[in-house]
């Protein structure tokens, strides 16, 4: 057990509508990032947030966004859903926001848009 | 920008066996690198990484990898594979100077232990 919670663990849903991810990370964490994993895009980064700020983004759709609230947890939002969105989501949270820090993965949300 | 190339999404070893894993990178400066393993239904577990100093890294499980920066490459070895080796391994970079966790992740190598 990795200390990062992610619920739900399972999502289906339809095309268009929206869905939040929710992570809690490791007890004093303040670094949350989440990845995308597809069978065809593999694990992408996709934004990085640092004590509610947010430190770094990456291949995060406009659809997409996210943010991280004052007791840390974080909730990635994603709307007008397409079937390409159908991936497995990871959140992960380290200590700072340095990069050799070493970043706690959760188990994920596989979500499944039909 | 960044990338890593994994030879090979599948690998077979016997049990007992040598598992050597390929990881090759492209960066223009010298990245900290890693080794993350999947088991299925699972998140990512670190193996070991890379930062500054030794370039043989030990990890858990017995497995190591050694930084070559002449050959840009982090390949993760054992010298005897188990059965519960079996897993999908992700090798990674990220960017020292950038201040952040933010990995680039190659493609992943699935292994396969045979009994």
């Amino acid at each position: 057990d990795s200390g990062v919670t992610q619920t739900p663990k399972h999502l289906i849903t339809a095309t268009g509508q929206r869905v939040t991810l929710r992570c809690s990370p490791r007890s004093g964490d303040l670094s949350v990032y989440w990845y995308q994993q597809s069978l065809d895009q593999g694990l992408q980064f996709l934004i990085q947030y640092y004590n509610g700020e947010e430190r770094a983004k990456g291949n995060i759709l406009e659809r997409f966004s996210a943010q991280q609230f004052p007791d840390l947890h974080s909730e990635l939002n994603l709307s007008s859903l397409e079937l390409g969105d159908s991936a497995l989501y990871f959140c992960a949270s380290s200590e700072t926001h340095g990069g050799g820090t070493e970043a706690f993965f959760g188990q994920g949300t596989r979500l499944t848009v039909v | 920008a960044q990338s890593v190339t994994q030879l090979g999404s599948h690998v077979s070893v016997s049990e007992g066996a040598l598992v050597l894993l390929r990881c090759n990178y492209s960066s223009s400066v010298p990245p900290y690198l890693f080794w993350y393993v999947q088991y299925p239904n699972q998140g990512l577990q670190l193996l070991l990484k890379y930062t500054t100093g030794a370039t043989l890294v030990k990890g858990i499980n017995g497995f190591e990898a050694e930084f070559k920066k002449s050959e840009t490459s982090f390949h993760l070895t054992k010298p005897s594979a188990h059965m519960s080796d079996a897993a999908e391994y992700f090798c990674a970079v990220s960017d020292p100077g950038a201040g952040s966790y933010q990995l680039t992740f190659g493609k992943g190598t699935k292994l396969s232990v045979i009994p």
